[in-house]
C-alpha cells in the first residue's frame, strides 16, 4: 500500500519568500508528526496532530511556523518569510494511533529539501 | 529538557563482526524506545522497539537492550554485512499532558567493509 508522501521534495526559495510543504499520511492513520533533519543530526520534533487537533506544538521555533490539519488527513506545514537558517529536510511521519499508551510505530515519508537562499 | 545521547556517531567494522549503538535518555517517563534505519535518500525505517517492561529483545541479527535504572539502551546487530550500512537513529517516547512525542538521537554511521 502507499506510504507517506510528501511534496514537493525539492524547495528552494528566496530569503523573505512564504512556503507551504505537504504531507499525505498513511491512509487511515490518526496521528500525525513533523520533524526537521539537518544535516547528519536526527530528526526534530516540530509539532504533532492528532485528527485534525494541533496536541503539540512546542518544537516549532517561532511563530514564523505553522502548521494544520484541517480534515485530520493531509496536512501543511507553513513557514512565512523564510530565513537561510529554515534550510534544512522536513520530514512527515503518521502513525495508526497513539492511544493504549504510546506503542505506535510512526512511519517516515520522504521528506522535503527546502533550500533558503 | 528532554535530551537522547548517542554513540558513537560513526562505526567501521568488518564483515561478519558485530556492532554496538548506545543511547542515553534524560526522561525517566520515558518507556518506549524504537530503533531506525536510515539509507541514503530515504526516511527514517524501523528496524526494531523495546517497550519499558522488557530489558531484551531480539529479531534474528538484530537485538536491542534496556537498562532503565541506568536510562540506557543499545542496538547489537550481529554477523553484520554491507546491506547494514546505513545511519540508525534512537529515540525515546516522551508523552506529557496526553501528547505524544519522540525524541531521537544524534544517529551512528554504520560502514561494514567487505
Amino acid at each position: 500500500g502507499a506510504g507517506v508522501s510528501q511534496s514537493p521534495r525539492y524547495k528552494v526559495t528566496k530569503r523573505g519568500q512564504d512556503v507551504a510543504l505537504r504531507c499525505d499520511p498513511i491512509s487511515g492513520h490518526v496521528s500525525l508528526y513533523w520533524y526537521r533533519q539537518a544535516l547528519g543530526q536526527g530528526p526534530e520534533f516540530l509539532t504533532y496532530f492528532n485528527y485534525e487537533a494541533q496536541q503539540d506544538k512546542s518544537g516549532l521555533p517561532n511563530d514564523r511556523f505553522s502548521a494544520e490539519r484541517p480534515e485530520g488527513s493531509i496536512s501543511t506545514l507553513t513557514i512565512q518569510r523564510t530565513e537561510q537558517r529554515d534550510s534544512a529536510m522536513y520530514r512527515c511521519a503518521s502513525s495508526l494511533d497513539w492511544r493504549g499508551g504510546l506503542y505506535n510505530e510512526q512511519f517516515f515519508g520522504p521528506g522535503t529539501r527546502l533550500t533558503v537562499l | 529538557g528532554e535530551n537522547v545521547e548517542q554513540h558513537p556517531s560513526t562505526l567501521s567494522v568488518q564483515e561478519g563482526d558485530s556492532a554496538v549503538i548506545k543511547c542515553t535518555y534524560s526522561d525517566s517517563a520515558s518507556n518506549y524506545f524504537p530503533w531506525y534505519k536510515q539509507e541514503l535518500g530515504k526516511g527514517p525505517q524501523l528496524i526494531i522497539d523495546i517497550r519499558s517492561n522488557v530489558g531484551e529483545k531480539k529479531d534474528q541479527r538484530i537485538a536491542v537492550t534496556l537498562n532503565k535504572t541506568a536510562k540506557h539502551f543499545s542496538l547489537h546487530i550481529t554477523e553484520t554485512q554491507p546491506e547494514d550500512s546505513a545511519v540508525y537513529f534512537c529515540a525515546a517516547s516522551i508523552s506529557t499532558s496526553g501528547t505524544y512525542k519522540y525524541i531521537f538521537g544524534t544517529g551512528t554511521r554504520l560502514k561494514v567493509l567487505a
